[in-house]
């Protein structure tokens, strides 16, 4: 079955930068394209990015476009997204999804704090 | 961008109850509407697809409607792990994939 675990949330200071990764099993990862979600506390859900199965393609939310890269190792089956000049507007849930379209499969999510 | 609204944004009901959540889409997005529901401190679920397809293992008591702008979600009866929110998202035009803001069904 499809597995996705996100880890590297953590604290940091508006300006740090930080990186999450997604561990993906029970799928032939390297033929899905895969998405960055997040949440704020208490809100709705925000789509961040998307990346094609090879990884040549990239697509990003305006709000994170020029500071987020997102990336990925289909020889670990892992996705990842590098989070630069984060913003206290940054503190959210972020989940990764696999998408054929649409989110058929998520993750838990991992909690990214932006606070001074 | 499409915008998505959902309505209302706050469903009150009873368990057995019929529940009927709106979302309206800024432009035409085809049938390419999904609907999923999040329970707290849960990932969201993908319920429907293209509108009026329900996902692998959905009951039958969720159902979607629609095309173009303007899209339902029934629920035909409330049991009682379907009190959630509940939101609308399209893959019309993207990039972005745009979520609807959400409909919280609660218990009355």
């Amino acid at each position: 079955q499809v597995h996705l675990v996100e880890s590297g949330g953590g604290v940091v200071q508006p300006g740090e930068s930080l990186r999450l990764s997604c561990a993906a099993s029970g799928f032939t990862f390297s033929t899905y394209g895969m998405h960055w979600v997040r949440q704020a506390p208490g809100q709705g859900l925000e789509w961040v990015a998307f990346i094609e199965s090879n990884g040549n393609d990239k697509y990003y939310a305006d709000s994170v476009k020029g500071r987020f890269t997102i990336s990925r190792d289909n020889s670990r089956n892992t996705l990842y997204v590098e989070m630069n000049s984060l913003r206290v507007e940054d503190t959210a849930l972020y989940y990764c999804a696999k998408a054929v379209g649409y989110f058929n499969y998520w993750g838990q999510g991992t909690l990214v704090t932006v606070s001074s | 961008e499409i915008v998505l609204t959902q309505s209302p944004a706050t469903l009150s009901l009873s368990p057995g109850d019929r529940a009927t959540l709106s979302c309206r889409a800024s432009q035409s997005v085809s049938s390419y509407l999904a609907w999923y529901q999040q329970k707290p401190g849960q990932a969201p679920r993908l319920l429907i697809y293209d509108a009026s397809n329900r996902a692998t293992g959905i009951p039958a008591r969720f159902s979607g409607s629609g095309s173009g702008t303007d899209f339902t979600l029934t629920i035909s009866s409330l049991e009682p792990e379907d009190f959630a929110i509940y939101y609308c998202q399209h893959r019309s035009n993207w990039p972005p994939f745009t979520f609807g803001p959400g409909t919280k069904v609660d218990i009355k």
